[in-house]
């Protein structure tokens, strides 16, 4: 069973500061893994997806690695801004059927 | 190309009522997913529709919980005699033609159901 865990559950940083956030997943077999961002009280926006055979995606000031032998990916926001305060999700794509399985999130703030 | 729309956005039900929420996936989509994040908790698989067709089920509880995606219309998650443990957020997301496991998902706003 695909179990997908995300570190750390909350982070706190100053404005402008770079942040990585973690994902990891239990089974390898995967199709692609896709994080998104969810805003208080509303749905997920895709941030960007990485297929099992790429390595990295860059949208913006976000990068998002994946090292799928190891079960691992990787966000990169670069110079953060209050904006970017959210919740980030990771979820990986395995199996028949297309369904993701998702981690718990980071909660992101991002002070002035 | 309008996204995937979900209504109502919020729903409160008594205890014992039924809720139906209704999702229709993007233009040219055909496969529906329903997800279901509970307070405090990750967003959990429900349930997997085609047209006319449940291809996965597994996540879905066994009672008061059924899904379908007629051929014509949205497609509904109805909860029978609702508790208060179905408050939740329930988000449906849609992608295109079967074969294509590579596909991005895209998901609705959701419907934040509460259970009074």
């Amino acid at each position: 069973k695909q179990e997908v865990t995300q570190i750390p559950a909350a982070l706190s940083v100053p404005e402008g500061e770079n942040l990585v956030l973690n994902c990891s997943f239990t089974d390898s077999a995967i199709y692609n893994l896709q994080w998104f961002r969810q805003d208080p009280g509303k749905g997920l926006t895709s941030l960007l997806l990485i297929q099992s055979s790429q390595r990295e995606q860059t949208s913006g000031r976000l990068n998002a690695s994946l090292d799928k032998s190891s079960g691992r990916s990787t966000l990169y926001i670069a110079a953060s801004q209050p904006g970017d305060s959210a919740t980030y999700l990771c979820a990986v794509r395995a199996g028949g059927g297309n369904k993701l399985t998702f981690g718990t999130g980071t909660q992101l703030k991002v002070e002035l | 190309n309008a996204g995937v729309m979900q209504n109502p956005r919020h729903l409160v039900r008594r205890r014992g009522q039924e809720a139906r929420l209704r999702c229709s996936p993007m233009k040219g989509h055909s496969h529906v997913y329903w997800y279901r994040q509970l307070p405090e908790e990750g967003l959990k698989f429900m349930v997997y529709l085609q047209k006319e067709n449940i291809i996965d089920e597994s996540g879905m509880p066994k009672e008061r919980f059924s899904a379908e995606f007629p051929k014509e219309g949205p497609s509904i998650l109805r909860i029978q005699q609702v508790v208060r443990g179905d408050s939740a957020a329930y988000f449906c997301a849609s992608s295109p033609l079967p074969g294509q496991l590579n596909t991005e998902a895209f998901f609705g706003q959701g419907t934040r159901l509460t259970v009074v």
